[in-house]
């Protein structure tokens, strides 16, 4: 199976912050990335696929990039919604699997 | 405009079998270019994904390692749903249960449509 790794597990910052995470894989997985935002009670939102697209109706202070088997999810000026966790999934193949999560939190 | 509509139990007793139920509109079960999965999420485990189902030509079936002794995920073509089945199952099994649409592109796969989830509790 594919490791998926995040960092940090979690961050404490300021609205107006730009923001940045990372997820490394284990192996390449070329640009079979997707990034997700989770708030308490309700299910993961795709905000990102293919490693830097954005879906559609999200946000543009959001962005994906990546580097080898790095992949960084940014926002640029944290926003009061956008407290969250964040997890990063690879579908370069089956098992489907996820990062352990990146709880952003108000400082 | 999708939509995923899940059903089943919040109490299995241990040993027995999990059963949940993924009701689909807006899309169809045996659709081309879709997967229907089954993932789960709990503190010690985190999102973890159990399976899936697909139809291409023929139907498809998909399980994780960690479960796949103990698994079953079938389509119900007559009612546009798909189905869980999780036998033996341990409080080590108690989660929250999502059932997701993922869609393939030129690019990959997403996961974009899921069900409001399932809080299930393993207990005598």
């Amino acid at each position: 199976d594919i490791q998926m790794t995040q960092s940090p597990s979690s961050l404490s910052a300021s609205v107006g912050d730009r923001v940045s995470i990372t997820c490394r894989a284990s192996q390449s997985i070329n640009s079979y990335l997707n990034w997700f935002q989770q708030k308490p009670g309700k299910a993961p939102k795709l905000l990102i696929y293919a490693a830097s697209s954005l879906q559609s109706g999200v946000p543009s202070r959001f962005s994906g990039s990546e580097s080898g088997t790095d992949f960084t999810l940014t926002i640029s000026s944290l926003q009061p919604e956008d407290f969250a966790t964040y997890y990063c999934q690879q579908n370069y193949n089956t098992p489907r699997t996820f990062g352990q999560g990146t709880k952003v939190e108000i400082k | 405009q999708v939509q995923l509509q899940q059903s089943g139990p919040g109490l299995v007793t241990p040993s027995q079998t999990l059963s949940l139920t993924c009701a689909i509109s807006g899309d169809t079960v045996s659709g081309n270019s879709v997967a229907w999965n089954w993932i789960r999420q709990s503190p010690s485990r985190g999102l973890e994904w159990l399976g899936r189902t697909y139809y291409r030509s023929k139907w498809y079936n998909d399980y994780a390692v960690s479960v796949k002794s103990r698994i079953m995920i079938n389509p119900d073509t007559s009612k546009n749903q798909f189905s869980l089945q999780l036998n033996s199952v341990t409080p080590e099994d108690t989660a929250v249960y999502y059932c997701v649409r993922e869609v393939g592109y030129s690019r990959g796969w997403v996961f974009d449509y899921w069900g409001q989830g399932t809080l299930v509790s393993v207990s005598s």
